[in-house]
């Protein structure tokens, strides 16, 4: 089993709609999770952090971790062709201590 | 300059060459990381440093050799690579402990020819 699980996709969402990407994770000690964001040829970019249970809100970025589901999710709201890239879910703390686990990203297109 | 910054960013070399990647982060973090991505393949930890100390080698073959002079300066000395070594190689720093956000450099693009 995976440590770190991502639907690779792609996922195909029109311009303006939401796009959800989800995340699950194996280790129930798990305590941070992370959302990276890696345009094709470059680096991840670190876009959302969370800590706690519940939904946490940056801009049109919001992080939802469900800890009981050992679940946590990325919803993009009004979704740009500027948003299409590979999104990246990390998970740290539990019995990775001081590393983070990657999944395998989510491709997302969003077409005008 | 800010962040994380990486060099060479594109590097070829032979199998019989010695070469070195270099990192410098400029974040006033203490942790720094070496890892690998692959095509098609989740990014890869290679090695772990606190306070310049190595705490982790994920059973990367000897031809891999880290170098942490300093807490913001990460070298990746390479020698004899196979081509299945051809990859992107990301730097990244943070805050020594757990859960800490990571924050990536540009990458080195190798091709092991």
């Amino acid at each position: 089993q995976k440590e770190v699980e991502q639907n690779s996709g792609p996922l195909s969402v029109p311009e303006g709609a939401i796009a959800s990407l989800n995340c699950t994770y194996s280790d129930r000690v798990s305590q941070s999770f992370f959302w990276y964001r890696q345009y094709s040829g470059k680096s991840p970019e670190l876009i959302m952090s969370i800590y706690s249970n519940g939904d946490k809100e940056d801009g049109r970025f919001t992080a939802q971790l469900n800890k009981a589901s050992q679940y946590v999710s990325l919803l993009i709201r009004d979704s740009q062709p500027s948003d299409s890239a590979t999104y990246l879910c990390a998970v740290a703390g539990g019995t990775s201590y001081g590393k983070l686990t990657f999944g395998q990203g989510t491709i997302l297109t969003v077409h005008p | 300059e800010t962040g994380v910054t990486q060099t060479p960013r594109h590097l070829v070399m032979g199998m019989t060459n010695k070469k070195s990647l270099k990192c410098e982060q400029h974040l006033g973090h203490n942790a720094m990381y070496w890892y690998k991505q692959s095509a098609k393949k989740p990014l890869e930890l290679m090695f772990v440093y606190n306070f310049k100390e190595q705490t982790e080698n994920n059973s990367v073959p000897s031809r891999f050799s880290p170098e942490c002079p300093n807490s913001s300066h990460l070298f990746l000395h390479l020698h004899t690579l196979q081509p299945e070594d051809s990859a992107l190689y990301l730097c990244a720093s943070s805050q020594a402990g757990d859960g800490y956000e990571q924050y990536f450099g540009p990458g080195t693009r190798l091709t092991v020819t």
